[in-house]
């Protein structure tokens, strides 16, 4: 049973451009949330996704925006990178009226140049 | 919104002895309260979680304990192996609210052999 899967697993990009994280949840989820993670800090929650429309949001910019899929797999855009947009993005997968509990992926590490 | 105070932000033992990690939260109607543990290029991995309807549970070496009453959560670790070294976040999450998770800002822990 594959857990939550992300990619890719590390990207470089320029400050102005704009990327595509992807993550497909873990089997018999149907909850996508993403958590942006600073070097040394705790995540911190972006979005979360649930049949197919943003549910919740964090204090995150529009640059931050999101979609995910009839099949539950989700992506997240930011656009005009910054070089404070350097961390690991979490993708973590959920049941909704399940019990409770979150499965993170590996994350993908983007470095902003 | 919910505010998470987790300490110490390192913690070195030596092998076989006890580590104790404690958090704080601000939102009263928080009721859901996991610990994670993170190992270097991994994402977070659930070890253990409690319900606001239980102030105790165990596994094992671990064991997590709630006071609803002063806001605090610990997470304690017996007969430490050098296995334990990783860094630990606890985190608090309202079901009724979406579910989305608010990290402490992490415990290193180093195991000494």
């Amino acid at each position: 049973d594959a857990g939550v899967t992300q990619s890719p697993t590390h990207l470089i990009k320029t400050r102005g451009q704009q990327v595509t994280l992807r993550c497909s949840p873990k089997s018999g989820h149907d909850t996508v949330s993403w958590y942006q993670q600073a070097l040394g800090q705790g995540p911190q929650f972006i979005f979360q996704y649930y049949e197919e429309e943003e549910r919740q949001r964090g204090n995150f910019p529009d640059r931050f925006s999101g979609h995910q899929f009839p099949n539950y797999s989700s992506e997240l855009n930011v656009n005009a990178l910054l070089l404070g947009d350097s961390a690991l993005y979490l993708c973590a997968s959920s049941l909704v009226g399940g019990n409770y509990g979150y499965t993170f992926g590996s994350g993908t590490r983007l470095t902003v140049v | 919104g919910e505010n998470v105070e987790q300490h110490p932000s390192t913690l070195s033992v030596q092998e076989g002895d006890s580590a104790v990690i404690k958090c704080t939260y601000s939102d009263s109607a928080s009721n859901y309260f996991p610990w994670y543990k993170q190992e270097l290029g991994k994402g977070p991995q659930l070890i253990i979680d409690i319900r606001s309807n239980v102030g105790e549970k165990k596994d094992q070496r671990i064991a997590v304990t709630l006071n609803k009453t002063a806001k605090h959560f610990s997470l304690h670790i017996t007969e430490t192996q050098p296995e334990d070294s990783a860094v630990y976040f606890c985190a608090a999450s309202i079901k009724a609210a979406g579910n989305k998770l608010t990290f402490g800002g992490g415990t290193r822990v180093l195991v000494k052999p």
